[in-house]
């Protein structure tokens, strides 16, 4: 059974940079045709798709948001990151790391982590 | 970018009755349009992907339809624990990828 556990900081000051981490176990983060996605949420809104990243290194980002965001992948340590610059009050919401397939979307989500935007 | 609208915003059924939401995107997605259930504080839950094909684990009350720009998730009969969110998906055209503002089913 695949688990995805997204950790970093739960507060992040305006201006600076979030980043956070998702841990893959179960499962090889390296194996299948798989893409590893961030999709974020507000509180009392709906999903918002931030980006992904193929284990190949090739990533797709929200065109919204591309100017701001990276995301990584670590396969030595089965993990993938986001990190988003600059962030606002606009960014607080529950952060999630998702497993997808081309073929059917994402079947596979982290529990979420909360990230508030603060000084 | 699709925009995917759902329908109605909130919808309230008794249990054992069905549930029929809708989901419309702006332009064809094909038939690659997927179907989560949130409750609060849990993340999403994969139903449906390819429009109509549940994903592992999901019974069977459970049934997308559709193609192109319109799709439906039926519920067949409403079980307490069926009381949640639900948000379709589009991956047809990316990026991005693309959620509805979800559907509230509530209980009546």
């Amino acid at each position: 059974q695949v688990q995805l556990q997204e950790s970093g900081p739960g507060l992040v000051k305006p201006s600076q940079t979030l980043s956070l981490t998702c841990t893959v176990s179960g499962g090889s983060i390296s194996s299948g045709s798989y893409y590893w996605s961030w999709i974020r949420q507000p509180a009392g809104k709906g999903l918002e798709w931030i980006g992904r990243i193929y284990t190949s290194g090739s990533t797709n980002y929200n065109p919204s948001l591309k100017s701001r965001v990276t995301i990584s992948v670590d396969t030595s340590k089965n993990q993938f990151s986001l990190k988003l610059s600059s962030v606002t009050a606009a960014d607080t919401a529950v952060y999630y790391c998702a497993r997808g397939l081309i073929i059917k979307g994402h079947d596979y989500w982290g529990q979420g982590t909360l990230v508030t935007v603060s000084s | 970018e699709i925009v995917m609208t759902q329908s109605p915003a909130t919808l309230s059924v008794s249990p054992g009755e069905r549930a029929t939401l809708s989901c419309r995107a702006s332009q064809s997605v094909s038939s690659n349009l997927a179907w989560y259930q949130q409750k609060p504080g849990q993340a999403p839950r994969l139903l449906i992907y390819g429009a109509s094909t549940r994903a592992t684990g999901i019974p069977a009350r459970f049934s997308g339809s559709g193609s192109g720009t319109e799709f439906t998730l039926t519920i067949s009969s409403l079980q307490s624990e069926d009381f949640a969110v639900y948000y379709c998906q589009q991956y047809n055209n990316w990026p991005p990828d693309t959620f509805g503002q979800g559907t509230k089913l509530e209980i009546k």
